[in-house]
């Protein structure tokens, strides 16, 4: 069946400039996750979404990030006045939760974004 | 959430069995065990999970240590596929988020 999947595959933008990323999770998938991986490090955490609602989004870095989730489907994640240290991989993930600390995630292949 | 400690880098060769080991001496008693691996240019993808109990899988096998501050991931017989980054991740049920560390950076020896 499907996968995540996530686009653009990349982005390049310049400084200052306004950035939306698109998630589209697996079909069915109540829990949806946000992470940005920088060269040479593992992802980190940003948001995480059970149905609409952001359930932990202690991970964004700043107030010029912001993700929604309207339909409990699709996710956007915007990012506002971007700068060169926002350039990274943004990953995005799924689960079911329908086994007890389980929860695997599925992920997609990812957004990289350059800021110029 | 629990600190883990994990080998930079491992060679093994092609179709020998490799031993991954994560140190995780701070993990809580409802803390699972999760490995995830991550190869080139894709996002992470789920190896294999366990709380107490030796784990298997089509994938790997998961030792888990009497005392649970270490585990194990084993690969049965390594092939070039499985050269990857692989992360160690301990993580409470109700805990959503993942916590990645900078993982093991393994390598496959044709």
């Amino acid at each position: 069946g499907a996968g995540v999947s996530q686009t653009p595959s990349n982005k390049v933008t310049e400084k200052g400039k306004y950035v939306e990323l698109r998630c589209d999770p697996i079909s069915g998938h109540t829990a949806l996750y946000w992470y940005r991986q920088s060269l040479g490090q593992g992802p980190e955490f940003l948001i995480y979404f059970q149905g609409t609602g952001a359930a932990d989004d202690s991970g964004l870095p700043n107030d010029r990030f912001f993700a929604v989730r309207p339909e409990g489907s699709v996710s956007t994640l915007k990012i506002q006045r971007t700068e060169r240290g926002d350039s990274a991989v943004y990953l995005c993930a799924s689960s079911s939760q329908t086994d007890r600390g389980g929860h695997e995630q599925f992920f997609g292949p990812g957004t990289r974004l350059t800021v110029l | 959430d629990a600190k883990t400690t994990q080998p930079n880098s491992m060679e093994s060769n092609e179709e020998e069995p490799v031993h991954l080991p994560c140190n995780h001496s701070t993990i809580s008693g409802t803390d699972y065990i999760h490995w995830y691996r991550q190869l080139p240019s894709q996002g992470p993808e789920y190896v294999i999970h366990g709380l107490t109990s030796n784990v298997n899988n089509r994938m790997a096998s998961l030792a888990i240590a009497e005392d649970r501050k270490s585990s194990t991931l084993i690969l049965h017989r390594a092939t070039l596929r499985d050269a990857a980054v692989y992360y160690c991740i301990p993580s409470n049920f109700g805990n959503e988020k993942l916590t990645f560390g900078t993982g093991t950076r393994l390598t496959i020896i044709p």
